[in-house]
């Protein structure tokens, strides 16, 4: 069975600080995983997508994540956190055209 | 390139009304999903095609809730009669579909649903 864990609700950082927004998922089949960003009222966006090449992968505005198959995480960050990062941040993991949300982590960046 | 379309963007109805959602997904994309999100958490799966055939509605509440997908391209998601319960935001969402690595999801921007 397909799972994905965020592990905190919640993340407050201060601008220019770095961020942590942490992932774990479950999987019988080697995943495909995505971190998408959704601004308030918008539709969700794809930062980045791990499929099985590099384990560190680079997506839009600064934010990278890095595949560690013997932890089963996939944690994204980004060096300096910007005010305009401020949103709501979901893993994904997917199969076969199933995707399998998690639970969302909200992140606050503080002036 | 055009994004997903969805329409309306918002609307607002009485309970016991009926409600109708459609959704143009991007040009050559096979699969196509509708989600339901509640504020604050994740999207949860409605009903997913591949082309015209819906491969994946175990999440459907079928008493209420249908869907179609004729000729494979856009998509209507349909409640009736609505509940006050059913407010939410419904997203609509493509993918190029078959078993490619890595296949992404495009969303639309999703219709805002209020019951009164």
């Amino acid at each position: 069975a397909q799972s994905v864990t965020q592990l905190d609700s919640h993340v407050s950082v201060s601008e220019g600080t770095p961020v942590l927004l942490r992932c774990n998922y479950s999987s019988s089949y080697s995943p495909s995983l995505f971190w998408y960003v959704q601004h308030p009222n918008k539709g969700l966006q794809l930062l980045l997508k791990y499929t099985s090449a590099a384990t560190l992968v680079k997506g839009i505005n600064g934010f990278e994540a890095e595949f560690k198959k013997s932890e089963t995480s996939f944690h994204l960050t980004k060096p300096s956190a910007h005010m305009s990062d401020a949103a709501e941040y979901f893993c994904v993991v997917s199969y076969f055209n199933k995707f399998y949300f998690g639970s969302g982590t909200k992140l606050n960046v503080k002036p | 390139e055009a994004g997903v379309v969805q329409s309306p963007r918002y609307k607002i109805i009485e309970k016991k009304q009926p409600v109708a959602f459609w959704c143009n997904p991007i040009s050559g994309h096979n699969t196509l999903y509708w989600y339901l999100q509640n504020l604050g958490q994740g999207p949860e799966l409605l009903i997913r095609y591949e082309n015209e055939e819906a491969v994946d509605d175990s999440q459907l509440p079928k008493d209420r809730f249908s869907a179609e997908r004729l000729k494979g391209v856009d998509s209507t998601l349909k409640i009736q009669p609505a509940e006050l319960g059913d407010s939410a935001v419904y997203l609509c969402a493509s993918s190029p579909g078959g078993t490619v690595e890595g296949n992404e999801q495009f969303f639309g921007p999703g219709t805002r649903l209020t019951v009164l």
